[in-house]
């Protein structure tokens, strides 16, 4: 099973409200990735989580908060998000390299578009 | 973060072969290229992935230059399946396979 699969497809929220997106992944891949992606852009990496540690923010605004409970979910607490803040948020996992020279393909899911209003 | 650069779009015809250009002259030694597309409206896929030596897997091609400053994504024969987003990356080894996407080419196939 190749398959990253990511909760809700869609998710429409006001300002004040507190939500929360999942994405789970049964290849037993020890790094996990939060990316947004607005319209028309690339993908921009938000978060990365190995082996259920959070090792790198990418200088993301505290109104997005991942979690990691264990090496097979990942999500992303949504809180007090501007308009500003609707995107296609997409999640992806990995092997993490054991050694210096691996490198290794993500699988993405198929994302959660977000609209906040 | 390392910086490739890819034609804005290009244009081929089904079943014609489809050669997709990058230039990432400031690559280290340690970065891999690696390559993904992504469809409408769906997520990111993976492609294909090298260090110095060209790859061939059951999607493409990739031939990265002797210097390693560029590289080319071939589809030997393309579909009209194949209309999508194509980025090339450099990825660092040792920042957890951190991938930065650049804008990409957008590639259309007529029939």
């Amino acid at each position: 099973d190749t398959e990253v699969t990511q909760t809700p497809k869609h998710l429409v929220m006001g300002m004040t409200n507190k939500k929360s997106l999942k994405c789970e992944q049964h290849m037993g891949h020890r790094a996990m990735y939060w990316y947004k992606q607005k319209a028309k852009k690339p993908p921009e990496l938000m978060f990365v989580y190995s082996y259920e540690k959070l090792s790198i923010n990418e200088s993301v605004p505290s109104r997005f908060s991942p979690e990691c409970p264990n090496s097979s979910l990942l999500n992303l607490h949504l809180h007090a998000l501007q308009p500003e803040d609707s995107a296609l948020y997409l999640c992806a996992s990995s092997q993490w390299p054991k050694r210096d020279r691996d490198s290794y393909e993500q699988y993405f899911g198929p994302g959660t578009r977000l609209t906040v209003t | 973060d390392a910086k490739t650069t890819q034609p804005n779009s290009m244009e081929s015809n089904e079943e014609e072969p489809v050669h997709l250009p990058c230039n990432h002259s400031t690559i280290s030694g340690t970065d891999y290229i690696h390559w993904y597309r992504q469809l409408p409206s769906q997520g990111p896929e993976y492609v294909i992935h090298g260090l110095t030596s060209n790859v061939n897997n059951r999607m493409a091609s990739l031939a990265i230059a002797e210097d390693r400053k560029s590289s080319t994504l071939i589809l030997h024969r393309a579909t009209l399946r194949d209309a999508a987003v194509y980025y090339c990356i450099l990825v660092i080894y040792n920042q957890g396979g951190k991938l930065i996407f650049g804008q990409g080419t957008e590639l259309s196939v007529k029939p």
